[in-house]
This record gives C-alpha cells, sequence and structure tokens, in this order.
C-alpha cells in the first residue's frame, strides 16, 4: 500500500454536471476525511467517516454534495448541478484511531474546474 | 466559528537563517495542534504536532506552545531552499475529530 490514492487527479466539467471522486485510503485505516482547499486558502474540512459512518459534517456543505463509504474501504464524493465555486482542489485523508496520536495522511488531491 | 489565523506572507529568509512562522486559535478547547508543509500543486505533509505547552524539537524544526495566549510557533533552523513551501497550521479540537486549518505561511528561502 503506497499511500492515500485519488481518482481522478484532474477533473474539468461544464457547470451544471455532476461529478463523482473516489478515494481509496490506507488499508488499515478506519478514519476517512475530505478537504477542500481554494487557491490560497487552507484545506476547509467537509465532511468525515469512520468506518462506514458518517459522523460529521460540516455546515458549509450544501445539499449538492454527497460523501459515501459504503463498506469502510473507499469513499466517493459527487457534487451534484456543480458551479463554478466548487472548482477547487479536493483533498481525501486518512489514519488510523487508537490510543495516542495517529498521523492523517493527505491523498495528492482532485483538482476540479468548473467551466 | 473556529478560526485559525496566520500570516499569508511572503516570508523571506536567507538560507541558514531561521524563519519563525506563527499562527493564533480561537477555540480555548483545542487540545492538538499540528504543522503542515504543502509545496505548491502538492497535498499537505505534517511536518510536527505539538499538545502540551512548551517546545518540541525534531531536527531542524521546533513548534512552540503556548495555550494561554493561544498561540502556535514553529522555528525552522537553517532554513534552506527546499524548505521555500507554505506552512498551514492546523488545530483539532476536544476529542478526535476533524482539523481546522489556517490560511497558511508562504516561506522563500532564498540562496
Amino acid at each position: 500500500d503506497t499511500g492515500v490514492s485519488q481518482d481522478p487527479r484532474h477533473k474539468i466539467t461544464k457547470r451544471g454536471q455532476n461529478v463523482t471522486f473516489r478515494c481509496d485510503p490506507i488499508s488499515e485505516h478506519n478514519r476517512l476525511y475530505w478537504y477542500r482547499q481554494t487557491l490560497g486558502q487552507g484545506p476547509e474540512f467537509l465532511t468525515y467517516f469512520q468506518n462506514e459512518a458518517q459522523l460529521e459534517k460540516s455546515r458549509l456543505l450544501s445539499d449538492r454534495f454527497s460523501a459515501e463509504r459504503p463498506k469502510g474501504s473507499f469513499s466517493t464524493l459527487e457534487i451534484q448541478r456543480t458551479e463554478q465555486g466548487d472548482s477547487a482542489m479536493y483533498l481525501c485523508a486518512s489514519r488510523s484511531t487508537g490510543s495516542g496520536y495517529t498521523e492523517a495522511f493527505f491523498g495528492q488531491g482532485t483538482r476540479l474546474t468548473v467551466v | 466559528q473556529k478560526e485559525v489565523e496566520q500570516n499569508s506572507g511572503p516570508l523571506s529568509v536567507p538560507e541558514g537563517a531561521i524563519a519563525s512562522l506563527n499562527c493564533t486559535y480561537s477555540d480555548r478547547g483545542s487540545q492538538s495542534f499540528f504543522w503542515y508543509r504543502q509545496y505548491s500543486g502538492k497535498s499537505p505533509e505534517l511536518i510536527m504536532f505539538i499538545y502540551s505547552n512548551g517546545d518540541k524539537e525534531d531536527g531542524r524544526f521546533t513548534a512552540q506552545l503556548n495555550k494561554a495566549s493561544q498561540y502556535v510557533s514553529l522555528l525552522i533552523r537553517d532554513s534552506q531552499p527546499s524548505d521555500s513551501a507554505t506552512y498551514l497550521c492546523a488545530v483539532g479540537g476536544p476529542g478526535d475529530s476533524t482539523l481546522t486549518f489556517g490560511k497558511g505561511t508562504m516561506l522563500l528561502v532564498s540562496p
């Protein structure tokens, strides 16, 4: 396992189209996070999963966004009816939970451009 | 609304100098503090984390935490051109949940 994998790396879509991104976490990691990052900003939390359960969603996350982690392994993030303001880097991170601190590892991200 | 504030920079230092990066946070209940480095077009990578007041050293990097002042800093000694990147401060709340990131400080180390 070489780390957190995200697919695709780049996506260009027309406004109004739906897009879906995939994240494959490090295999033994039970926690998976989605963040969004725009130019000049830090990563902004969207949602996270503990195994297959979605435990928290940001209030900033509109109902056009939905995420799943059906078997507690990979996760998908779907954006419906994309808008130009959705253009950003979408980052996935994973970590294991337990006693003590465990580092969250980020994937390389999916860069979305809405035209 | 939890806030993490960083000076956006750029912070310019000559090679070999000490770079000092600062971060303040709004939530007094915050318990964990992280510094990530992000090269342009790449994803963040963890440099250091700190939980307790005081200093924590790892090689050329020292993280400093002052919970009373709600202040975290990162010192980079003997700065190298390869240290040129954006440094993100991230803060975790009580429990084991999510991180709130600052906007990052761009560091430029000139040869």
